[in-house]
């Protein structure tokens, strides 16, 4: 098992740019999360899904959008980068997190960032 | 509302020394409480987690954290510190009450282990 993947590893936008990164998971878990990491600011949930073909906001959803086509992908857009989206982004994964005893989550290796 | 507190920044402690690093929560119902940690360019390992039993909670590399629910405080501890065990560290927590139709757990900012040889 490959685990959670994350694509691409680093990139660099200019201000206004779009992108999209992309997280796989082969675990065939129900829920999946998008955080931003900065200096000081511990993890920051963006946004996240419950299933395949549901999306819900979190902490920190403006200036992103997500999309959950297919269950083992979660897919993060920026549709015009700002500088304030510098960060290391990380995709992570858990079974359905009604059942406490399995809810852990599996994070990736992150997506660095950097928008000028 | 569910909330997570890592009180410290940074945390040195000598190479064989013993060490704890602090956190504290706020639920309002039961707490599922985990501990992650993250070595440099990496994502996020789990530790271990805390759901019911035992307040002493075993887990990877030689970590335990202790619930304390008067406290309500989760705190991780090793008896011996590596050098290896240097890394950034991450509280969670999780409400047992579900809320917003989904449960989603609360991380703190973290705290970064250093050891020293």
């Amino acid at each position: 098992n490959a685990g959670v993947t994350q694509t691409p590893k680093f990139r660099v936008l200019k201000t206004g740019q779009s992108m999209t990164l992309l997280c796989a998971q082969d675990m065939n878990h129900e829920y999946m999360y998008w955080y931003r990491q900065d200096p000081g600011m511990g993890l920051r949930l963006i946004h996240y899904s419950v299933g395949e073909g549901t999306t819900a906001k979190g902490e920190v959803p403006d200036g992103y959008n997500v999309s959950r086509l297919k269950k083992q992908n979660f897919l993060l857009g920026l549709e015009s980068a700002a500088p304030s989206q510098t960060s290391v982004y990380f995709c992570a994964s858990s079974y359905s997190s009604l059942a406490a005893i399995r809810d852990t989550q599996y994070f990736g290796p992150g997506t660095r960032l950097l928008v000028l | 509302a569910q909330s997570v507190a890592q009180p410290e920044d940074q945390v040195n402690v000598a190479e064989g020394n013993p060490l704890t690093v602090k956190c504290t929560y706020s639920v309002s119902g039961n707490p599922y409480l985990f501990w992650y940690v993250q070595y440099p360019n990496r994502g996020l390992q789990f530790l271990l987690k805390y759901i019911t039993g035992d307040n002493l909670v075993k887990g990877s590399y030689g970590f335990e954290a202790e619930f304390n629910k008067s406290q309500t405080s989760f705190h991780l501890k090793k008896p011996s510190a590596l050098v290896s065990d240097s890394a950034l560290y991450f509280c969670a927590v999780r409400d047992n009450i579900l809320s917003g139709g989904s449960y989603i757990p609360t991380f703190g900012r973290g705290t970064s282990l250093i050891v020293h040889p």
